[in-house]
């Protein structure tokens, strides 16, 4: 069974802050694909990020950066420096290389405050 | 720019009747969702369409069906809508080729009060 575990429910950070999200992940395939996206306070989700199994490198975007590692199944995101803007659900999401379906963690909901 | 529209941000109906929320996209994609998001539940899917007339149950089916006539156009019915079904319904997007490292595509929700 594919499974996508984001255990903080709520996250509160000040301004200027780091701050790293978790993700830990099940599944028995050998090819699958991770993804992250921000729900802002408007619901819309906006795609952050995808990466495949095969691909380990971790990733940085500026503020953003997301650590894959698989002998822990774990693909971690860290906000640097952190602003009031990045306040949203964040929602970590595993597919199968053979299918369309996106499986979803429960999301954590990030506070910057001022 | 991918856009996924939905028909209404905000929806309040009673119980019984019949509910239609309706989601377009323009970038002729193949595949189209239906998901509910609940808190602490995360999104869980309902229903999925590969191509026009085709549809596929998720995982939360139960008290919807799906209609895909034509390809830029899903929607969700709720037959006789209950408060249990009150939710944030989020419609989503993507191309075809489950083995393409494809992202899916989000609408801003309907937010649905069924009083």
């Amino acid at each position: 069974a594919q499974k996508v575990t984001q255990a903080q429910t709520e996250i509160s950070v000040v301004e200027k802050e780091d701050v790293t999200l978790d993700c830990v992940y099940e599944t028995r395939d050998t090819t699958y694909y991770l993804f992250w996206y921000k729900q802002p306070p408007s619901g819309e989700l906006v795609f952050l990020i995808r990466r495949n199994s095969f691909d380990e490198q971790n990733e940085i975007s500026g503020r953003y950066s997301w650590n894959f590692q698989k002998s822990t199944s774990s693909f971690n995101f860290t906000i640097t420096a952190s602003q009031v803007v990045d306040s949203a659900v964040y929602f970590c999401a595993l597919r199968s290389y053979n299918t369309d379906k996106l499986i979803f963690g429960t999301g954590t909901r990030l506070q910057v405050f001022p | 720019d991918v856009k996924v529209t939905q028909s209404s941000r905000y929806l309040v109906k009673r119980t019984g009747e019949k509910v239609f929320l309706e989601c377009v996209q323009d970038m002729d994609h193949e595949n189209m969702f239906w998901y509910r998001q609940d808190p602490g539940l995360g999104l869980r899917l309902i229903y999925f369409s590969y191509d026009v007339k085709m549809k596929e149950k998720g995982d939360i089916p139960e008290g919807y069906s799906v209609s895909r006539e034509k390809k830029e156009r899903f929607s969700l019915i709720l037959e006789s809508a209950s408060t249990n079904q009150t939710s944030m319904y989020l419609c989503a997007s993507s191309p075809g080729l489950a083995g393409d490292p494809y992202e899916q595509y989000f609408g801003p929700g309907t937010r649905l009060t069924v009083t």
